[in-house]
Order: structure tokens, then C-alpha cells, then sequence
């Protein structure tokens, strides 16, 4: 079974610019999640999705966004970019209850200059 | 919210000794606990976890031990070998409530031969 897959790996943005990650499930799998990682902050959780609906969300501004798709395939959307935004994007899913069991990415580089 | 801490923040140990991670956490409400093993430039993979109706999981060379008095989970790794040589993460969340997990800042285990 093929695993976790997103796009694009890495990515060089401007201040200001928006940016649309893609992540694809492992097949079967209804729960998507998504993470940033970065050496200060650490892991930190984004939002869940699970069958097209966003049922969980972290901390995080309005700036990030995401949706999900009827074949569980998700993006992530971050609008005006600030240099903090940097970051490994990492998505993870699960096939039951969000969390349970959950199957990582190799994530999206993002360096915004 | 919920606040996981996470010590050391580095151990070396010799290959064939053990190593003990532990984390600590502030919600009560926290039934799931799962640890990640993430290796350099690779994606986080879960290596063990535990639920909260449980005191102990054991996995190979791997358990995991889980005091909800004290609220604090252990991540034990006997025999250690390199390739256990990585950073760990622990991480807290309410599996099947509201699922907003929060992770402690990683743990990198080095293994010396």
C-alpha cells in the first residue's frame, strides 16, 4: 500500500505571497492532519480533517487554511507569508478516529525570504 | 491547553544500554499518548503508544509506561542499537474527544557503538 505522499517537497516563497501544500492519503485513510515543525516551536498541530470537514484546529492564525477533498486528498493554504512561516509542513493520516495510528508525510519545505 | 514537557533533551548512551525518555502532561482529559521516532530528514513514525485504561505496552525492545496519577509517560528502549540513534517525540491528545495533540520538543537519542 503506497504511503503518505505530498507536494510539492520544497518551495521558496516571498513575504507576502500565498502557498498551496497538497497531501495524499494513504489509500483508504478518512483523516487527514496537518503539522508545522520547526526548531523553536517544535511539532504543532494545524487542523484535522476528516470526510471533507475540519473538526479540529490548533492555534494557529486565520492565514492558514485548509480543505479536503471527497477522495480525502487535502491541501493546505497559507496567505500573506511572513519569514516565521518557514517551516517542515507535515501531514499525517489515520484510518478511524483522528490521531489514532496516524502515518506521516515526508513533508513540504516551505523557506519564505 | 494542554502543556507536554519532554527530558532529556539529549541522551548518549552506549550501544547494548538502555534509555529512558519521559514526558510529562497538564490536561487530565489526555487519553492517548503515542511516540515518534523521527531520523534525520525523515518523516516522524510512530514507534509505540499507549491509552490511558492501560499501564504498560511493550513492543519488542520498546514499552512504553504511563502513570495518570503523576501524568507522565515513559518511552524505555533496552539493548539500544545505532539505528535507534534519533530524535523522539512524545506527544498527549484526547483520542476520540477533540483531537488537538501537542508535542513535547523531542528527545535526540545517539547511540554510540
Amino acid at each position: 500500500k503506497a504511503g503518505v505522499t505530498q507536494t510539492p517537497r520544497y518551495l521558496i516563497k516571498t513575504r507576502g505571497q500565498q502557498v498551496t501544500l497538497s497531501c495524499s492519503p494513504i489509500s483508504g485513510h478518512r483523516s487527514v492532519s496537518w503539522y508545522q515543525q520547526t526548531p523553536g516551536q517544535g511539532l504543532q498541530f494545524l487542523f484535522e480533517y476528516f470526510s471533507e470537514t475540519q473538526r479540529n484546529k490548533g492555534n494557529f492564525p486565520g492565514r492558514f487554511s485548509g480543505r479536503q477533498f471527497s477522495n480525502s486528498r487535502s491541501e493546505m493554504n497559507v496567505s500573506t507569508l511572513e519569514l516565521g512561516d518557514s517551516a517542515l509542513y507535515l501531514c499525517a493520516s489515520s484510518a478511524g478516529t483522528p490521531g489514532y495510528e496516524q502515518y506521516f508525510g515526508p513533508g513540504t519545505r516551505l523557506t519564505v525570504t | 491547553g494542554e502543556n507536554v514537557e519532554q527530558h532529556p533533551s539529549t541522551l548518549s548512551v552506549q550501544e547494548g544500554d538502555s534509555a529512558v525518555i519521559k514526558c510529562t502532561y497538564s490536561d487530565s482529559a489526555s487519553n492517548y499518548f503515542p511516540w515518534y521516532k523521527q531520523e534525520l530528514g525523515k518523516r516522524p513514525q510512530l514507534i509505540i503508544d499507549i491509552r490511558s485504561n492501560v499501564g504498560e505496552k511493550k513492543d519488542q525492545r520498546i514499552a512504553v509506561t504511563l502513570n495518570k496519577t503523576a501524568k507522565h509517560f515513559s518511552l524505555h528502549i533496552t539493548e539500544t542499537q545505532p539505528e535507534d540513534s534519533a530524535v523522539y517525540f512524545c506527544a498527549a491528545s484526547s483520542f476520540g474527544g477533540s483531537y488537538i495533540p501537542t508535542f513535547g520538543r523531542g528527545t535526540s537519542l545517539i547511540v554510540h557503538p
